[in-house]
């Protein structure tokens, strides 16, 4: 079935610092890919997603890129902020409707000032 | 974006009562809703999938008759835990599509406490 691995961390970041987290995954066919943010006491909230292979997903200085060849997406930013301390899910879905999401285990950063 | 809303967003209640959470799309209408359970520093766990008017399905090794899912309209779903027991206490979390995407939208969370 298909699978999703990601560093499960914590990464702990001074502010400005580079962040790279990275998520691959096992599919059959060609799934979207999804990243997730979840900060303290909150629900997932959708932070970008890429439906097809070398699509970039970009939002709020987070970017991913689609790598079918290395099976990959992994989520960079340029200068973390504290507000960016949270969980981060990557994710897959191989249903055009929204079903069968497989998550990642998650991984905590911590940025600090 | 697409925006689900949760309600509550905490409650505690005794050993053997029962708790509804609703699950409501606010901006979308949501063909099918999920739900999800979220132990501490742990992914999510599907635990249904319900289509509106339809059962829910559930995962494997989630009680359905504890667990009654009803998505009665395109806006809400709801959950209630029946005869909560303190193993229950847990983050729940719903998410809905719309049909026309492949992106699920997730609500805000509901942590329950069973004394």
């Amino acid at each position: 079935g298909n699978s999703v691995t990601q560093m499960e961390g914590p990464v702990t970041l001074s502010e400005e610092a580079f962040l790279t987290i990275n998520c691959t995954y096992t599919a059959t066919g060609y799934p979207s890919l999804f990243w997730y943010v979840q900060y303290p006491g909150e629900g997932l909230q959708l932070l970008l997603k890429a439906t097809k292979a070398d699509d970039k997903g970009s939002n709020k200085g987070f970017e991913a890129t689609y790598r079918k060849e290395t099976t990959s997406f992994h989520l960079e930013k340029g200068s973390v902020q504290v507000s960016d301390s949270a969980v981060y899910f990557c994710a897959l879905t191989d249903g055009n409707y929204g079903q069968n999401f497989v998550f990642g285990p998650g991984t905590r950063l911590s940025v600090l000032p | 974006g697409a925006v689900v809303s949760q309600h509550p967003s905490w409650v505690i209640c005794k050993s053997g009562t029962s708790v509804k959470i609703e699950c409501r799309s606010l901006d979308f209408q949501a063909t099918t809703m999920f739900w999800y359970r979220q132990f501490p520093k742990q992914s999510l766990m599907l635990m249904a999938t319900s289509n509106e008017g339809s059962k829910a399905t559930y995962e494997q090794g989630v009680e359905k008759d504890k667990f009654l899912i009803n998505h009665a309209s395109l806006t809400l779903s709801t959950l209630t835990v029946t005869s909560a027991h303190p193993e229950d206490s847990s983050f729940y979390i719903c998410s809905g599509t719309s049909g026309n995407t492949d992106t699920q939208y997730f609500g805000p969370g509901t942590r329950l406490t069973v004394l």
